[in-house]
């Protein structure tokens, strides 16, 4: 059974500070996925990474970066927090190529930004 | 501007009745579609999919239709249980080789009530 876990259910920052938001997945995906959801607009792709190292903007990558050193670790990094970042971070992995295209979901962070 | 939109935010149905929850997309390249569900404080979770050589697809109680010169998918659930109550995407792929991009809907909330 495929397991994506986030480190943080619920995360409370300042205005300013670095986040990190903390993916792991034990399926040896190649693929993985950085997403936000807001209320009306889905869910919104920030970044994915296909392969160690290798990273790709997604939709709405302003604010965030990210990180893969490891195949199983996907990091999303707000390097200056600001308000209008607070929403619901969903991480994401997949195999490329997969006919259903199917992507297995962490349970989400909360992260709201004082 | 949203190439998959789901216009209806939220739909109430009585248990055992049917529910179509529909979606419209714009881009005409997108060759995958996909519905995921979501509970509240979990994951979405992938439910059903249809390529776009096909026309219907269906899965236990759950029926995906396509329509590609309308640009139109829906899911149907029959019969309709309490437990369904949850967000449902809709989802599509523009490229299963480029990474396995999902472009989301804004989710439409079902409420099935015993």
């Amino acid at each position: 059974d495929v397991k994506v876990t986030q480190s943080s259910r619920y995360l409370v920052k300042r205005t300013g500070e670095k986040v990190f938001l903390e993916c792991v997945q034990d399926m040896d995906h190649e693929n993985m996925f950085w997403y936000r959801q807001d209320p009306g607009l889905g869910l919104r792709l920030i970044y994915f990474s296909y392969d160690v190292k290798m990273k790709e903007k997604g939709d709405i990558p302003e604010g965030y970066s990210v990180s893969r050193e490891k195949k199983e670790r996907f990091s999303l990094i707000l390097e200056s927090a600001s308000t209008n970042q607070t929403s619901m971070y969903l991480c994401a992995s997949s195999f490329p190529g997969l006919r259903t295209d199917t992507q297995y979901f962490g349970p989400g962070t909360r992260l709201t930004v004082l | 501007d949203q190439q998959v939109k789901q216009n209806s935010p939220s739909l109430s149905v009585q248990e055992g009745r049917i529910s179509i929850l529909n979606c419209d997309y714009t881009n005409s390249m997108f060759d995958y579609f996909l519905w995921y569900k979501k509970y509240p404080a979990e994951g979405p979770t992938f439910l059903i999919s249809i390529s776009s050589i096909k026309d219907k697809n269906e899965d236990g109680r759950f029926t995906v239709f396509l329509n590609k010169s309308a640009k139109h998918l829906s899911l149907h659930i029959v019969p309709s249980q309490p437990g369904d109550s949850a967000v449902y995407f809709c989802a599509a792929s523009l490229n299963r080789n480029a990474g396995n991009m999902l472009t989301f809907g804004g989710g439409t909330r079902l409420m099935v009530k015993p």
